[in-house]
């Protein structure tokens, strides 16, 4: 069925570290893509989207681009900081659902100063 | 931005009990909100969906008698969780999009509701 799959936390980097956050999805037809982040004791907030094969979204230094031959949507940053510390979810909605989204399991990051 | 406000943040009540949260658009109309738990250190796993004025649908495996969901108006839906048991612990977030939103419109996410049953 149709999932997202995201690499497995808890990822702990020191201040300034390059970060990629691995996401790969299996759907049906052309989903949209998005990565939602969640604060401690607060709720989601979306972080950026793509809608098509070959979008780059981007928000706040990190990036993640719409693969479709690989079916990826990896969420990058080049200078993390201590106040990325958050779990970070990978997530799609399908184009024939009402528009609910899938989400990965989440990653959780700390970032050492 | 559209901001989704969702009430209380957390609550604790005793098994047996009835508890009600719930979720407002405060500055759009939300046609279309959507339920969704988060187990521990696990993803977040949808509900129901609910659309205004109409029977909220469920996905399988939910209890649609035990977690009541209203969606009365184009601002507010309620989630009861009625007679509570210490298994129904967990943090249960809402989310709404807007009327004039796309169906791949991101959504917009309450803080969220910790609830502990005892």
């Amino acid at each position: 069925g149709d999932s997202v799959t995201q690499m497995e936390g808890p990822v702990t980097l020191s201040e300034e570290a390059f970060l990629t956050i691995n996401c790969t999805y299996t759907a049906t037809g052309y989903p949209s893509l998005f990565w939602y982040v969640q604060y401690p004791g607060e709720g989601l907030q979306l972080l950026l989207k793509a809608t098509k094969a070959d979008d780059k979204g981007s928000n706040k230094g990190f990036e993640a681009t719409y693969r479709k031959e690989t079916t990826s949507f990896h969420l990058e940053k080049g200078s993390v900081q201590v106040s990325d510390s958050a779990v970070y979810f990978c997530a799609l909605i399908l184009g024939g659902s009402q528009g609910n989204l899938i989400f990965g399991k989440g990653t959780k990051l700390s970032v050492k100063p | 931005g559209a901001v989704v406000s969702q009430h209380p943040s957390r609550v604790i009540c005793k098994s047996g009990t009835s508890v009600k949260i719930e979720c407002r658009s405060l500055d759009f109309q939300a046609t279309t909100m959507f339920w969704y738990r988060q187990f521990p250190k696990q993803s977040l796993m949808l509900m129901a969906t609910s659309n205004e004025g109409s029977k909220a649908t469920y996905e399988q495996g939910v209890e649609k008698d035990k977690f009541l969901i209203n969606h009365a108006s184009l601002t507010l839906s309620t989630l009861t969780v009625t007679s509570a048991h210490p298994e129904d612990s967990s943090f249960y977030i809402c989310s709404a999009r807007g009327a004039e939103g796309q169906r791949h419109s991101p959504l917009h996410f309450g803080n969220g509701t910790r609830l502990t049953v005892t």
